[in-house]
């Protein structure tokens, strides 16, 4: 069974600082997914990461796969109370079952 | 971008009773959609995959009859809580890959369940 850790599992932080969410795994990806939910929301998309250590900004977001596409991290710069959230990592192996493994979650509350 | 639609988005329904949820792809085809189940503050626990034209598989420890799966074609699939009790009472997402290349999927925005 393919396990995918997250942490910290909570965060509070206030407004402008900055913070790293970390996902690990003991096995290989074809890829992983970032997704933040919002409560009584269903997960929204944020990146999509295919080659190991390949780097994708989203504006304030920093997000990389780790060479061995093992485990990948997410950086936010500069908080702001709208990044507060469910943020989620999955991993994505190939075939066509395109079935995802969810990591544990990181709770992120940013104080304004 | 792609679109994927849950209804209802929230149900109400007392012990014993079975309640239907639907999960459409409205501007793509989608010959496998996934259900989930998510408690509160949790991650998402995959339940199930709907497979169109096909017999859905169950995840170790999800009673298939308890959690009826129906994939009648390529832009919908319907999950049936049987006989429902309040421990079945959760926030039920699905979500479909668009198909091609990509490894993305796009989710619904839920259907929070509640057994009184």
């Amino acid at each position: 069974t393919q396990l995918l850790e997250q942490s910290p599992q909570f965060l509070s932080i206030q407004e402008g600082e900055n913070l790293t969410v970390y996902c690990n795994s003991s096995s290989v990806f074809s890829s992983l997914q970032w997704y933040r939910q919002e409560p009584g929301e269903g997960p929204v998309l944020l990146v999509t990461v295919v080659t190991g250590g390949e780097v994708k900004k989203l504006k304030r977001l920093t997000f990389q796969f780790g060479d061995a596409r093992k485990d990948s991290s997410l950086h936010i710069t500069a908080a702001q109370p709208g990044d507060t959230g469910l943020y989620l990592c999955a991993g994505g192996t190939s075939g066509s079952a395109r079935q995802l493994t969810f990591g544990s979650g990181t709770q992120l509350t940013v104080l304004p | 971008g792609a679109v994927v639609s849950q209804h209802p988005s929230w149900v109400i329904c007392k012990s014993g009773t079975s309640v239907k949820i639907e999960c459409r792809s409205l501007d793509f085809q989608a010959t496998t959609m996934f259900w989930y189940r998510q408690f509160p503050k949790q991650s998402l626990m995959l339940m199930a995959t709907s497979n169109e034209g096909s017999k859905a598989t169950y995840e170790q420890g999800v009673e298939k009859d308890k959690f009826l799966i129906n994939h009648a074609s390529l832009t919908l699939s319907t999950l049936t809580v049987t006989s429902a009790h309040p421990e079945d009472s959760s926030f039920y997402i699905c979500s479909a890959p668009p198909g091609g290349l990509t490894y993305e999927q796009y989710f619904g925005p839920g259907t929070r369940l509640t057994v009184t």
